[in-house]
C-alpha cells in the first residue's frame, strides 16, 4: 500500500492479557515511531527505530511494553498483562529519513486498545 | 522536562473567517515546528512546518509563525472553509532528539 498500514484497527482485552499491535510502514522508510494517544490528547511518544536498531525507548511506560523490528522494516509493539490505563490508540509513524527532525513523519490510521 | 501547551482546545469559526491556534514550548533548545491535522479515525497529518532560522512560513491558505524569544509558534488559516474541520495538534522537537511533543490539540469546527 502507499501509506502506514496498523493492525488490528480495533482490539478488545480484558485485563491481564497480552497484546501484539502491527505496523507497516512505508516501503524504504528507515524510521518508526510510536506514540501512544490518550482519549483528546496528543501523542506522546513511545519509542523510535532506525531501521532494525532501537535507538530510544525512553517513551515506553513500564517494563510491560516492548517494540520490536527485526528485520528493519514491519514493527510490532506488544504490551503484557494489559491494564486498563493502558486503553488508547496507538500511531506508528515511518519517515524517509535517518537523521533526526529533518523529515516529514508520516501516521497510520491507529490501533484503538480498549482494556476491560 | 520538556513541555508544549496549545490554545485554544476548541476554536468555532465561520465559514470564510480566520483561525489561529497558539503553541508555546518550554525546551529553549527546539528548533523544529511542525503542525499536524487530524481527521476523526485518521492519523495525523503534517499540514505545514517551520524550523527555528525562520520566523515565517506560509503556503497557501495556511501560514506559521515562530517567536524564539518568547518560545511560541501559531498557526494561522485564511479563508477557512467546513474541510478544514478537524483537530490540530502543534509539536516541537530539537536536534539529538528523535521525540516530537505534541500539544493537547485544537478542535476546529467551521461552521457554513
Amino acid at each position: 500500500g502507499a501509506g502506514v498500514s496498523q493492525s488490528p484497527r480495533y482490539k478488545v482485552a480484558k485485563r491481564g492479557q497480552d497484546v501484539a499491535l502491527r505496523c507497516d510502514p512505508i516501503s524504504g522508510h528507515v524510521s518508526l515511531f510510536w506514540y501512544q494517544q490518550a482519549l483528546g490528547q496528543g501523542p506522546e511518544f513511545l519509542t523510535y527505530f532506525q531501521n532494525e536498531a532501537q535507538l530510544d525507548k525512553s517513551g515506553l511506560p513500564s517494563d510491560r511494553f516492548f517494540a520490536e523490528r527485526p528485520e528493519g522494516s514491519v514493527s510490532t509493539l506488544k504490551i503484557q498483562r494489559t491494564q486498563q490505563e493502558d486503553s488508547a490508540v496507538y500511531l506508528c509513524a515511518s519517515s524517509l529519513l535517518r537523521t533526526e527532525n529533518t523529515g516529514e513523519l508520516f501516521f497510520g490510521e491507529g490501533s484503538r486498545l480498549t482494556v476491560l | 522536562g520538556e513541555n508544549v501547551e496549545q490554545h485554544p482546545s476548541t476554536l468555532s469559526v465561520q465559514e470564510g473567517d480566520s483561525a489561529v491556534i497558539k503553541c508555546t514550548y518550554s525546551d529553549s533548545a527546539s528548533n523544529y515546528f511542525p503542525w499536524y491535522k487530524q481527521e476523526l479515525g485518521k492519523g495525523p497529518q503534517l499540514i505545514i512546518d517551520i524550523r527555528s532560522n525562520v520566523g515565517e512560513k506560509k503556503d497557501q491558505r495556511i501560514a506559521v509563525t515562530l517567536n524564539k524569544t518568547a518560545k511560541h509558534f501559531s498557526l494561522h488559516i485564511t479563508e477557512t472553509q467546513p474541510e478544514d474541520s478537524a483537530v490540530y495538534f502543534c509539536a516541537a522537537s530539537r536536534t539529538g532528539t528523535y521525540k516530537y511533543i505534541f500539544g493537547t490539540g485544537t478542535r476546529l469546527k467551521v461552521l457554513a
